[in-house]
């Protein structure tokens, strides 16, 4: 079954730590995105990535396409950094970008 | 920076009747799709749109689901008789292309509760 799996569910940190949340698929895949729902439910693209790593700001997101791995990195954590973290990739590209998503992580971080 | 917007955010209707909910995806895009999300669960995958015609549909598209893309610029997506189950949120999403290096936005999202 083609999926894409995430760990952990659910996080939560304090201030300041490092937070990774990881995720891996089991087909090959053209890339990956990274994306941040809020509590109000909208969702936010953070990174689309198809090999090594991006950077932007406290986030890092790196990618091992031959493991089928993806981690998102937050440095020095924050609590507007609370939020669920959902990896999705086109699984199955039959022409299209359609997105296979896992089930998130929810991340607190208490000040 | 471009953006693609739904609306309305928020929309709530009776079982049995129908409801539009409405996409302005970026301007330039090709490629558009639905994606629902019931509540605690993962998003997932609708009905993808391309040249006019549904290029993929997922087994939840069923023929009480319909889009269309009336003018142009707004991409639409019809319930037609609304269940309960129906209820998630909705999100509407647009690409430039297909393939590496292509990127999807997304709308901020309709939340549909059906009562």
């Amino acid at each position: 079954k083609n999926e894409v799996e995430q760990s952990p569910q659910n996080l939560t940190a304090q201030e300041g730590e490092f937070i990774t949340i990881n995720c891996s698929y089991s087909v090959g895949i053209s890339a990956l995105h990274w994306l941040q729902q809020h509590p109000g439910g909208g969702i936010v693209s953070l990174f689309m990535l198809s090999s090594g790593k991006k950077k932007h700001g406290r986030l890092i997101a790196t990618i091992n396409i031959q493991e089928k791995h993806s981690s998102l990195h937050i440095t020095a954590s924050h609590p507007r950094d609370s939020a669920v973290y959902i990896c999705a990739a086109p699984l199955l590209n039959f022409g299209n970008e359609k997105l296979t998503f896992g089930t998130g992580t929810r991340l607190t971080i208490i000040p | 920076e471009p953006e693609v917007t739904q609306t309305p955010s928020h929309q709530v209707t009776q079982m049995g009747q129908e409801v539009i909910l409405r996409c302005v995806p970026i301007s330039n895009h090709l490629y558009f799709y639905w994606y629902r999300q019931i509540l605690g669960q993962k998003v997932e995958f609708l009905v993808s749109f391309y040249n006019n015609e549904i290029s993929e549909k997922s087994e939840i598209f069923d023929d009480q689901f319909s889009v269309e893309r009336p003018d142009g610029s707004n991409f639409t997506l019809k319930i037609r008789s609304t269940k309960l189950e129906d209820s998630a949120m909705y999100f509407c999403a647009s690409s430039a292309g297909v393939g590496l290096g292509t990127e999807a936005f997304f709308g901020q999202g309709t939340r549909l509760t059906v009562v």
